[in-house]
């Protein structure tokens, strides 16, 4: 079945702990997107990728980081420098073209800092 | 940057009863989409609906692009319908989506 894939569904990292969430997508899109959501709160963009080997901060990007030497795979590094990151987090993709059409969601990914 | 304002912040409806959301936006889209965020937090896509009017089933949506609006209608509400609510738009430019606070729906039995 095509569609996104997001692991693990539940991390849990210590202080001073850099962990990496994992996104795939055999959608054969070409942008993939970073969202972060907390309680209660819309959706607020990390990084996204139109094209394989390039990357755009989002609106939250400090803390992050981010890399795509594939078109399937998109993985979130989340550094011990961000802050507060415990937080719900969303991949997501869309395909090419000057209008894209439909953002298409993982399941998400929960990470909580103990 | 664009603002996205959704309306009421929350929502208490008995079963089978209908419902409308609004979503506010600031400057003009390229697109806008209404997603079901279920209780394990999965996004589910509703409707993508940069202008016009558009139907599946129980719901639909309504954009009006030029006056900066879209209309959620839910008709006859289930418990299943539960959950929140988000508009999404899509500034000129490039494919950013900026979410909405969302609207909170309970639909009690």
């Amino acid at each position: 079945d095509g569609g996104i894939t997001q692991s693990p569904k539940y991390l849990f990292r210590k202080e001073g702990q850099n962990v990496t969430l994992s996104c795939e997508q055999n959608l054969n899109h070409d942008a993939m997107y970073w969202y972060r959501q907390d309680p209660g709160q819309g959706l607020r963009l990390i990084y996204y990728s139109q094209i394989v080997n390039d990357f755009q901060k989002g609106d939250i990007a400090e803390g992050y980081s981010v890399s795509r030497e594939k078109k399937e795979s998109f993985p979130l590094t989340v550094t011990s420098a961000q802050k507060n990151p415990t937080a719900f987090y969303l991949c997501a993709s869309i395909p090419s073209g000057p209008l894209g059409g439909t953002q298409y969601f993982g399941p998400g990914t929960r990470l909580t800092v103990l | 940057g664009i603002q996205v304002e959704q309306s009421p912040p929350d929502l208490i409806l008995q079963e089978g009863a209908n419902s409308t959301l609004r979503c506010n936006f600031s400057d003009s889209v390229n697109n806008l989409q209404w997603f079901h965020q279920n209780p394990w937090g999965q996004l589910i896509n509703l409707f993508y609906i940069p202008s016009g009017t558009k139907q599946n089933g129980r719901l639909s949506a309504t954009t009006v692009a030029t006056e900066r609006y879209s209309l959620l209608y839910i008709s006859s509400s289930q418990t299943t319908d539960s959950g929140v609510y988000f508009c999404a738009v899509v500034t000129t430019g490039f494919q950013k989506l900026v979410f909405g606070t969302g609207t909170r729906l309970l639909v009690s039995p």
